[in-house]
């Protein structure tokens, strides 16, 4: 069973820095592509960032792009979110989501809440 | 960018009633679409993928149809614990639609 589960959520100032962990089990974390995946109060899921099995393909969604960083440890069963310049519109809960089929995402975690306010 | 366009926004409906949803897609999507559903304070879940495959353990009263730009989940008889919001999403970009509230009539 897909067991995913986020940690790394605060309270932040506008410009500041996290980093998000999604701590996987259940699966062989290594042979899947992951994702991180947003829902902003009162708006609908917004995709953030993905990274293939090896590392080796990484995307992001404009909206993030040069100021987030996405990474995995396959060792240790990780996947990272590094947030850095965070602005009041990052506010969200953040989900890590194992990807399936090149884009449906059959495992979620339960979130983890970044609030940007000063 | 291919846009995913949900309606109607909300859809109020009683128990037992079928509900239809539909995303619309910009451009072709071939059938390349998934349906999640989301209930407050809980993580999304994969209901259907490529369309019309329903994921693990998900109900037989849920079901996707469509190809192209044009998709429909069907829910044929709603269960109380069935009222939620749901998204459709695609291929390009990993790009969701706006949802679709299932309310309580």
């Amino acid at each position: 069973e897909v067991h995913l589960v986020e940690s790394g959520g605060a309270l932040v100032q506008p410009g500041g820095c996290l980093r998000l962990s999604c701590a996987a089990s259940g699966f062989t974390f290594s042979v899947y592509t992951m994702s991180w995946v947003r829902r902003a109060p009162g708006k609908g899921l917004e995709w953030v960032s993905y990274i293939g099995s090896a590392s080796g393909d990484i995307k992001y969604a404009d909206s993030v792009k040069g100021r987030f960083t996405i990474s995995r440890d396959n060792a240790k069963n990780t996947l990272y979110l590094q947030m850095n310049s965070l602005r009041d519109e990052d506010t969200a809960i953040y989900y890590c989501a194992r990807e399936r089929g090149g884009y449906y995402f059959d495992g979620w975690g339960q979130g983890t809440l970044v609030t940007v306010s000063s | 960018e291919i846009v995913l366009t949900q309606s109607p926004a909300t859809l109020s409906l009683s128990p037992g009633e079928r509900a239809t949803l539909s995303c619309r897609a910009s451009q072709s999507v071939s059938n390349s679409l998934a349906w999640y559903q989301q209930k407050p304070g809980q993580a999304p879940r994969l209901l259907i993928y490529d369309a019309s495959n329903r994921a693990t353990g998900i109900p037989a009263r849920f079901s996707g149809s469509g190809s192209g730009t044009d998709f429909t989940l069907t829910i044929s008889s709603l269960e109380p614990e069935d009222f939620a919001v749901y998204y459709c999403q695609q291929r390009s970009n990993w790009l969701f639609g706006q949802g679709t509230q299932l309310e309580i009539k």
